[in-house]
């Protein structure tokens, strides 16, 4: 079965480093997000990018996030000057349409020192 | 503001007893999504309810969407131990058109 993969599955930072977080969604879909989670705290949503520019964003979404489709397959998020509160576990979806049924990866813990 | 609430936020309860968990909102939703999150995991997709009123059953478990989509709830019938877990409502608002609003999810604990 299709899924969502992410790599790495956990990033060690130092605060001020850039990171780039991967994802690659599932073959044929056309809508690709990505969400966090503070530990124990709600999932939010950061942006969604179809048709290789961004659709939606977040307040959370500021000038140190950007996210980009390299080529045909991957999906990145880019936060330029990590911060402690950047620590979290990133998670990357896709769908096939807007509207449709978002499906998860396995999402990236990131920790910021 | 708290678009999605869900309730109660902790479940704990003996094998074979039935349960429900509700997703509330003051707003009206296209669609809601339960999802199932294990601890370090992304969530995984359980149903999407796309219409008032829907219904629909994945085994032993129920899924209703309101009237006016404002609201959902899971029903689980004969809850097993493998049921542990945290369920989380996540929906399309009508003005918004990708991102998914979350509740804060319900922590299931089905004891043997």
């Amino acid at each position: 079965e299709p899924e969502v993969t992410q790599t790495p599955s956990h990033q060690v930072t130092q605060m001020g480093q850039e990171v780039i977080l991967r994802c690659v969604p599932i073959s044929n879909h056309l809508y690709f997000y990505w969400y966090r989670q503070i530990l124990g705290q709600k999932v939010e949503f950061l942006v969604s990018f179809y048709n290789n520019e961004i659709s939606e964003k977040s307040e959370i979404f500021d000038d140190q996030f950007s996210v980009e489709r390299p080529d045909g397959s991957n999906f990145t998020l880019k936060i330029r000057s990590t911060k402690l509160e950047d620590s979290a576990m990133y998670f990357c979806a896709s769908s096939v349409q807007g509207y449709n049924e978002q499906f998860f990866g396995p999402g990236t813990r990131l920790t910021v020192l | 503001t708290q678009l999605l609430e869900q309730s109660p936020q902790f479940l704990s309860i003996q094998e074979g007893e039935n349960l429900t968990v509700y997703c509330n909102s003051s707003s009206v939703f296209s669609s809601l999504q339960w999802y199932r999150q294990e601890p370090g995991e992304g969530p995984v997709l359980l149903v999407t309810v796309v219409t008032g009123g829907e219904v629909k059953k994945l085994k032993r478990l129920t899924f209703q969407f309101g009237d006016a989509r404002k609201d959902s709830s899971l029903h689980i019938t004969a809850a097993q131990p493998g049921d542990t877990g945290l369920y989380l409502c996540a929906g399309h608002r009508w003005d918004s058109n990708y991102q998914l609003i979350w509740g804060a999810g319900t922590k299931l604990i089905i004891k043997p």
